[in-house]
């Protein structure tokens, strides 16, 4: 079974400390990879895409990188701020005939405490 | 531009109810998607589609049923509600290759 893998479960950081979250995936036959935030109560947004022929994607002070050979993902925060306080999903969509859905891993919750 | 729309957003069911859960969106999306957010569990598919008057099982469509009759709209049926099926539910719709777009959720539960 495909599976995703999210570490930590839960992070604490101070205010303005940059910082990386973790997904893992058992396939590297993929078609893409998605990081989403989550707030409580709320639903996903997207927040960046990486198709498979690419290395990584920006956007302001997120940067998430992709090596499908190694089957890891990574979403690096500049300068984190309280604001950036959430649940932080990676969804992994696989190659192959009939495969339209996202994997999703359990999430990282972050906290950026002032 | 609404994005994707879930109604209800709250709903409480007795065992054996039924109920159909709405989502539309706005987008001209072809694919559509139902999942369910359970705690320690993760987002899981329930049903899919990938244009009008097209449906697909996911990985957990027991108890479930879809119809897709307006490319617009997604409907999730629970025809006899069990408290198993207290969840989060998370309808998405996407182009094929590109980012899945989600709605702000319904939250079920069965007593």
């Amino acid at each position: 079974k495909q599976e995703v893998t999210q570490i930590p479960a839960a992070l604490s950081v101070p205010e303005g400390e940059n910082l990386v979250l973790n997904c893992s995936f058992t396939d590297s036959a993929i078609y893409n990879l998605q990081w989403f935030r989550q707030d409580p109560g709320k639903g996903l947004t997207s927040l960046l895409l990486i198709q498979s022929s690419q290395r990584e994607q920006t956007s302001g002070r997120l940067n998430a990188s992709l090596d499908k050979s190694s089957g890891r993902s990574t979403l690096y925060i500049a300068a984190s701020q309280p604001g950036d306080s959430a649940t932080y999903l990676c969804a992994v969509k696989y190659s192959g005939a009939g495969s339209y859905q996202l994997t999703f891993g359990k999430g990282t919750k972050l906290s950026v405490i002032p | 531009n609404a994005g994707v729309t879930q109604t209800p957003k709250f709903r409480v069911l007795k065992t054996g109810q039924s109920m159909t859960l709405l989502c539309a969106q706005d987008m001209n999306h072809e694919y559509m998607y139902w999942y369910r957010q359970d705690p320690g569990m993760g987002l899981r598919l329930i049903h899919y589609s990938v244009g009008e008057g097209t449906t697909a099982k996911g990985e957990v469509p027991d108890g479930y049923n879809v119809s897709r009759l307006k490319k617009q709209n997604f409907l999730l049926g629970l025809e006899s509600a069990a408290p198993s099926q207290t969840s989060v539910y998370f309808c998405a719709s996407s182009f094929p290759t590109e980012y899945h777009h989600f709605g702000n959720g319904t939250r079920l539960t069965v007593t």
